[in-house]
């Protein structure tokens, strides 16, 4: 696509249960990263493909995060027995080599 | 200026004055920088970015200035308006034996005063 796309736009869902979060990235882009925002503040990084392999998952905060890419492409981020701490934008976003990386627009999470 | 640290630092300038954010980076093996504004609601916009063999770029009513030897960066806006008013990121790029990676700064907002 001609940009990179994530969906759900806005996902409301109660603690405890489970979240799946989804993200197109731009074709052809080989590395793809994940990264979490509170309100007011900075990204967080979560995790980093490159292909379909994550060399660097050192940001997931917990073992109920876990993110896989199939094919070089798209991406789910899964967040298991969702807390109210997990309430965060959750954007995506890829690039082809060292070149811009571009942004979605971003997963608003909200457990309640 | 940016910092390590889980709150936003915060600027706020007249409109029509001139805006300075910077960016103290860590890894001397960083080659490529980039700066990204984020307004409310939306995911980073690519503003401008450098590679680690300049010291200077411009683009339109924004410059980029890197010093390698303290390992900063900054963005400065000419004539702030508005529209400025967004959240701004710096973005290292550092590639190694598994490909390129991006580490972001936590960002500062700008709020331009009318």
């Amino acid at each position: 696509g001609a940009g990179v796309s994530q969906s759900p736009s806005n996902k409301v869902t109660e603690k405890g249960k489970d979240v799946e979060l989804r993200c197109d990235p731009i074709s052809g882009h080989t590395a793809l990263y994940w990264y979490r925002q509170s309100l007011g503040q900075g990204l967080e990084f979560l995790i980093y493909f490159q292909g379909n392999s994550a060399p660097d998952k050192s940001g997931l905060p917990s073992d109920r995060f876990s993110a896989e890419r199939t094919g070089g492409s798209v991406s789910t981020l899964t967040i298991q027995r969702t807390q109210q701490e997990d309430s965060a934008v959750y954007l995506c976003a890829s690039s082809l080599g060292p070149q811009v990386s571009v942004f979605g627009q971003g997963t608003r999470l909200t457990v309640v | 200026g940016e910092s390590v640290g889980l709150h936003l630092p915060t600027l706020s300038v007249q409109e029509g004055d001139n805006s300075i954010i910077n960016c103290a980076y860590s890894n001397s093996a960083s080659d490529y920088f980039i700066w990204y504004k984020q307004e409310s609601g939306k995911g980073p916009q690519f503003i401008i970015d450098i590679r680690s063999n300049m010291d200077k770029r411009q683009g339109q009513r924004v410059t980029v200035l890197l010093n390698k030897t303290v390992k900063h960066l900054s963005l400065q806006i000419a004539a702030t308006q508005p529209g400025d008013s967004a959240v701004y990121f710096c973005a290292e790029n550092i590639q190694s034996g598994t490909g390129n990676q991006f580490y972001f700064g936590t960002g500062t907002s700008l709020t331009v005063i009318p």
